[in-house]
């Protein structure tokens, strides 16, 4: 079945720097990605969506310029979380959308649990 | 926008009983509703999902069920076991593969 990555796994940081999360499709091509943030024991909040080769598309409240999210490849999605502070500390989860699947079914990578200190 | 609300937020259930889990959505634009299971530390899992042109779907001891004219669906699990207990989201969106609204979640839990 298809297969998401992310890495890393979990992350450990100082207030102020900056953070880069991968996520991969290892065997798909991935047209579009998405980006969820998850805070504890919350749901799903749909941070952004990329498609390959342009900008992405932004939620209302997600500031763009401290979420960067770059979709250079078919297989690859990155988001830099820049000048962290302790409330960014989330689980960033990414999802890829098969772009030859007629079913187009999304595919949810295992996260990537950020804590700023 | 689109907004799903899940329902109820906590389900005990005892081995072998039936859990059911509701949600209800808002924009009659919506046409596809899956259902993900996610366990603690991990990233969300499609376990079965419906399109507005089917009523009912079912696989094994999973059903959904779709109500488009009230707009709202369910998931069924039957005969519990112990490893079905994890956290439950319902979500929807236009089209497969789009962005989806999440409801907030179900936690499960199946005691034996």
């Amino acid at each position: 079945g298809a297969v998401v990555s992310q890495h890393p796994s979990w992350v450990i940081c100082k207030s102020g720097t900056s953070v880069k999360i991968e996520c991969r499709s290892l065997d798909f091509q991935a047209t579009t990605m998405f980006w969820y943030r998850q805070f504890p024991k919350q749901s799903l909040m749909l941070m952004a969506t990329s498609n390959e080769g342009s900008k992405a598309t932004y939620e209302q409240g997600v500031e763009k310029d401290k979420f960067l999210i770059n979709h250079a490849s078919l297989t690859l999605s990155t988001l830099t979380v820049t000048s962290a502070h302790p409330e960014d500390s989330s689980f960033y989860i990414c999802s890829a959308r098969d772009g030859l699947a007629v079913r187009g079914t999304q595919y949810f990578g295992p996260g990537t649990r950020l804590t700023v200190l | 926008g689109e907004n799903v609300e899940q329902h109820p937020s906590t389900l005990s259930v005892q081995e072998g009983d039936s859990a059911v889990i509701k949600c209800t959505y808002s924009d009659s634009a919506s046409n596809y509703f899956p259902w993900y299971k996610q366990e603690l530390g991990k990233g969300p899992q499609l376990i079965i999902d419906i399109r507005s042109n089917v009523g009912e779907k079912k696989d094994q001891r999973i059903a959904v069920t779709l109500n488009k004219t009230a707009k709202h669906f369910s998931l069924h699990i039957t005969e519990t076991q112990p490893e079905d207990s994890a956290v439950y989201f319902c979500a929807a969106s236009p089209e497969a593969g789009t962005a989806l609204i999440f409801g907030k979640g179900t936690t499960l839990s199946v005691s034996s």
